[in-house]
């Protein structure tokens, strides 16, 4: 069974520094690895996903299929990046998402 | 579009209690889904489905029942609750397996049952 795991419940950075949210899964097929953050009490909002290739708020993600990892990284923090961050993977067949147990990001100012 | 919405955004409960959380969406999305969100615990699937008429359970679908007769719609059912249901439900949505879209997300439930 596919799995996503997020070590860090919590991080904090200050602003301007940069800031890695690390993402691991195990996945016998070949997965599609997704970011989604979820400001204060508001709905989850897709950040980016791996097949995009794209930058969205400074924010990018490589999938590593050698360490299964989809790191997310931005090279400067900014205060209203601070959210959850949650990595997840969506099978094949493309019917169901599994997430990893979140990343609470604060960046200090 | 007013893409998925939740109903109701807030409600307690009394142990034993029957309640629904609606669901709907007006993309004409085939694949829809309920999760649950409990602190540290991330998002876990209780139920989804592929299409009208079809649904399959999730990670925990335990205590919970769903139905899905139209497209549009896909009510989550709590027929007897108790305290460990407590949480914050969320309900997505995405066209099916040939679009490259991905899931969204309705504003969520925050239920608690006391």
């Amino acid at each position: 069974a596919q799995r996503v795991t997020q070590p860090e419940k919590l991080l904090s950075v200050f602003k301007g520094a940069p800031v890695e949210l690390k993402c691991n899964y195990s996945y016998s097929g070949s997965p599609e690895l997704f970011w989604y953050v979820q400001y204060s009490r508001q709905r989850l909002q897709l950040l980016l996903r791996h097949i995009s290739r794209e930058s969205i708020k400074g924010f990018t993600a490589d999938l590593n299929k050698g360490e299964t990892s989809f790191h997310l990284k931005k090279p400067f923090a900014q205060e209203e990046d601070s959210a959850m961050y949650y990595c997840a993977l969506e099978e094949t067949s493309g019917s169901r998402l599994t997430f990893g147990e979140g990343t609470q990001l604060t960046v200090n100012p | 579009n007013a893409g998925v919405t939740q109903t109701p955004k807030f409600r307690i409960l009394k142990i034993g209690q029957s309640m629904t959380l609606q669901c709907t969406q007006d993309m004409n999305h085939n694949y829809m889904y309920w999760y649950r969100q409990d602190p540290g615990m991330g998002l876990k699937l209780i139920y989804y489905s592929v299409g009208a008429g079809i649904t399959d359970k999730g990670e925990v679908p335990n205590g919970y029942n769903v139905s899905r007769s139209t497209t549009e719609d896909f009510p989550l059912r709590l027929e007897l609750a108790a305290p460990s249901q407590t949480s914050v439900y969320f309900c997505a949505s995405r066209p099916g397996k040939w679009s490259n879209q991905p899931q969204h997300f309705g504003d969520g439930t925050r239920l608690s049952i006391l």
